[in-house]
């Protein structure tokens, strides 16, 4: 079965300080790769999704870049965070026209 | 108009009360739909899976969909304190590479 592992559950950053958030999946190959952010209280907001290794979809250009080094596994980063940045970062997976399969997800505080 | 309206509550029901779940769409070409479970502080969990119009039913929940209406529904009988949590709806298209959610709705079951 397939599995999705999303790392750090929580973080806490200064502003102005680098981010990275890292997501893998399991038991699947060449998977549709997904990141969402959800602000308190909101829906969720689609940032980057990815068709394949290199292959990157920006959908809110912002303070954020996503990369996709290996097949399985997608990364979220920043240079510099901002306050706004806060919040509930969440990596999903889907293949050939299944539902998305959703990560435990990383809380962000930027102080 | 945005592409999927959900309202977003909240619904407080008591213990044992049939709930009704909906959302509406706007795009014709979407196939696929979806409901989501969201604890807090947790990532979406994967409810229930259409394909195109009719019912479907698992356990206690059963989804709808009227394409004609751009309608979708998600029914929980005998609800339980255990359900009370963000219900998402979201929905795609063959071949899209990106999913619609509603903005959630977020229920509360009374004991």
């Amino acid at each position: 079965s397939q599995t999705i592992h999303q790392w750090p559950a929580t973080l806490v950053q200064p502003v102005g300080s680098p981010l990275s958030l890292e997501c893998t999946v399991e038991g699947t190959s060449n998977p549709n790769l997904y990141w969402y952010r959800q602000a308190a209280g909101r829906g969720l907001q689609l940032l980057f999704y990815s068709v394949g290794i290199g292959q990157i979809s920006s959908e809110v250009p912002q303070n954020l870049s996503a990369s996709r080094p290996q097949d399985r596994q997608f990364i979220l980063s920043s240079k510099k965070l901002l306050l706004s940045d806060s919040g509930f970062y969440l990596c999903a997976w889907t293949k050939n026209n299944s539902p998305l399969h959703f990560g435990n997800g990383t809380r962000l505080t930027v102080t | 108009q945005k592409e999927v309206e959900q309202d977003p509550g909240p619904l407080s029901v008591p213990e044992g009360a049939i709930v009704s779940l909906n959302c509406t769409y706007s795009n014709s070409a979407f196939q696929y739909f979806m409901w989501y479970r969201q604890y807090s502080r947790k990532g979406p969990e994967l409810l229930m899976y259409t394909y195109s119009s009719g019912n479907k039913e698992d356990g206690r929940f059963t989804a709808q969909v009227d394409k004609s209406s751009k309608y979708i529904s998600l029914f929980i009988r005998d609800s339980q304190p255990s359900d009370s949590a963000t219900y998402l709806c979201a929905m795609s298209a063959p071949n899209f590479n990106k999913f619609y959610f509603g903005s959630g709705t977020k229920l509360n079951v009374k004991p």
